[in-house]
């Protein structure tokens, strides 16, 4: 059954820092999400993807926060000056186009800020 | 997204079924029921979704109220790898596609 898939598993970073989170989302998937989830939280919606440009975005995706999409396959995150509490899991999602195609979710990237 | 109520826990034996609840009486004609889980460690499964007919998948069973004001995820025999937060999630119609995560039901299976 096709996956998603998110590189690196752990990331740990210097405050300040500029990190990129990478998602190889289900190839016949049109729509990516990025999730995040601070430990013993809830699962976080930060930013929705379609046709190359965003379709919505939380409160918490403010101007430190940006995604592309650089090729046909590959999904990213980018967090340009990473702070403590950025400190969290990322997950990376993907669906179908009818509206009520289920997400399917990588396991994500533990990112730690130091 | 329309709010669920969940049970914040819920426990269950091995091999025992599991029937987990979910209130959204504020659904609309559109809205979807989305079910999904997550497991220790790992990002959230999709688990099995349905508008107003009850729907079988050879994860689970779900089971929609006919005023789909409620709906049950049944877990028909549990294993110890059941043992998850199962979030019910209302999946708007239109051009929302996201899903908004609540706080879930933590169930776990006694061996």
């Amino acid at each position: 059954e096709p996956e998603v898939t998110q590189t690196p598993s752990h990331q740990v970073t210097q405050m300040g820092q500029e990190v990129i989170l990478r998602c190889v989302p289900i190839s016949n998937h049109l729509y990516f999400y990025w999730y995040r989830q601070i430990l013993g939280q809830k699962v976080e919606f930060l930013v929705s993807f379609y046709n190359n440009e965003i379709s919505e975005k939380s409160e918490i995706f403010d101007d430190q926060f940006s995604v592309e999409r650089p090729d046909g396959s590959n999904f990213t995150l980018k967090i340009r000056s990473t702070k403590l509490e950025d400190s969290a899991m990322y997950f990376c999602a993907s669906s179908g186009t009818a509206y009520n195609s289920p997400l399917h979710f990588g396991n994500g990237t533990r990112l730690t800020v130091t | 997204d329309a709010k669920t109520t969940q049970p914040n826990s819920m426990e269950s034996n091995e091999e025992e079924p599991v029937h987990l609840p979910c209130n959204h009486s504020t659904i609309s004609g559109t809205d979807y029921i989305h079910w999904y889980r997550q497991l220790p460690s790992q990002g959230p499964e999709y688990v099995i979704h349905g508008l107003t007919s009850n729907v079988n998948n050879r994860m689970a069973s779900l089971a929609i109220a006919e005023d789909r004001k409620s709906s049950t995820l049944i877990l028909h025999r549990a294993t110890l790898r059941d043992a998850a937060v199962y979030y019910c999630i209302l999946k708007e119609g239109g051009s929302n596609y996201k899903l908004t995560f609540g706080k879930g039901t933590l169930l776990t299976v006694n061996p």
